[in-house]
């Protein structure tokens, strides 16, 4: 079965310095989302995409956080600078744009942040 | 604004017991899905079960089986004959068919089940 791939894994990263994520939706999903999880929490909506146009970012820290996909097919998440409270993970899901459409989700980056 | 309520943090089973994990909801909507979701230990979400409101079925998979109750706003989880791999974070989680809520998924905040020996 098809799976959305992410990377890195695990991400441990000094106070300040950026990060990237990446993220491949499964093949023909038009629809791809970034969630932030803490640990003991649910997931949290940080952007969604549908192909190439951002149409949920409400939830997304602009000051520090940016996302682009730019040909509508992979993602990548980029944090600059990274603080304490952004060690969490972060999961990467993709779906098909129709009516009984469900999310399938990538195995997540966890990062850390010292 | 939906939201969506587990009231037990955490559950325990034995062992080839049957559990039942609760999820509530409030939506002015008509029509929505309902979804649990998984995570193990390795935190990948996992879709378990889908409702679809407008079905009056209850959703089966396998061993796992949903009471929903849409007058009540209720979507329960049952888990017949429990294993050890069963032993996870499960979420109930809404989704809007309405686009201009960019049908957004609306998570609760999750039950821990431990499954016993």
């Amino acid at each position: 079965e098809a799976e959305v791939a992410q990377s890195p894994r695990y991400k441990i990263t000094e106070k300040s310095q950026a990060v990237a994520f990446w993220c491949d939706p499964i093949s023909g999903h038009a629809t791809l989302y970034w969630y932030r999880q803490i640990l003991g929490q649910g997931p949290e909506l940080l952007v969604q995409f549908q192909d190439e146009s951002v149409v949920d970012d409400s939830q997304l820290p602009k000051d520090r956080f940016s996302a682009e996909r730019l040909k509508g097919v992979d993602s990548t998440l980029k944090i600059q600078p990274a603080e304490l409270g952004d060690s969490a993970m972060y999961l990467c899901a993709s779906s098909q744009e129709r009516r009984n459409e469900k999310l399938f989700f990538g195995s997540g980056t966890q990062l850390s942040v010292l | 604004a939906q939201t969506v309520t587990q009231s037990q943090p955490e559950m325990s089973v034995q062992e080839a017991e049957t559990v039942t994990l609760s999820c509530t909801y409030d939506t002015s909507e008509s029509d929505y899905y309902l979804f649990w979701y998984k995570q193990p230990p390795s935190r990948q979400m996992i879709l378990v079960i889908r409702q679809e409101a407008y079905k009056q079925q209850n959703a089966t998979e396998n061993r796992f089986s949903v009471n929903f109750q849409k007058a009540a706003k209720s979507f329960s989880l049952k888990i017949s004959d429990s294993q050890l791999g069963d032993a996870a974070m499960y979420f109930c989680a809404y989704r809007s068919l309405n686009a201009g809520n960019n049908r957004k998924l609306i998570w609760g905040l999750g039950t821990s089940l431990a499954v016993n020996p």
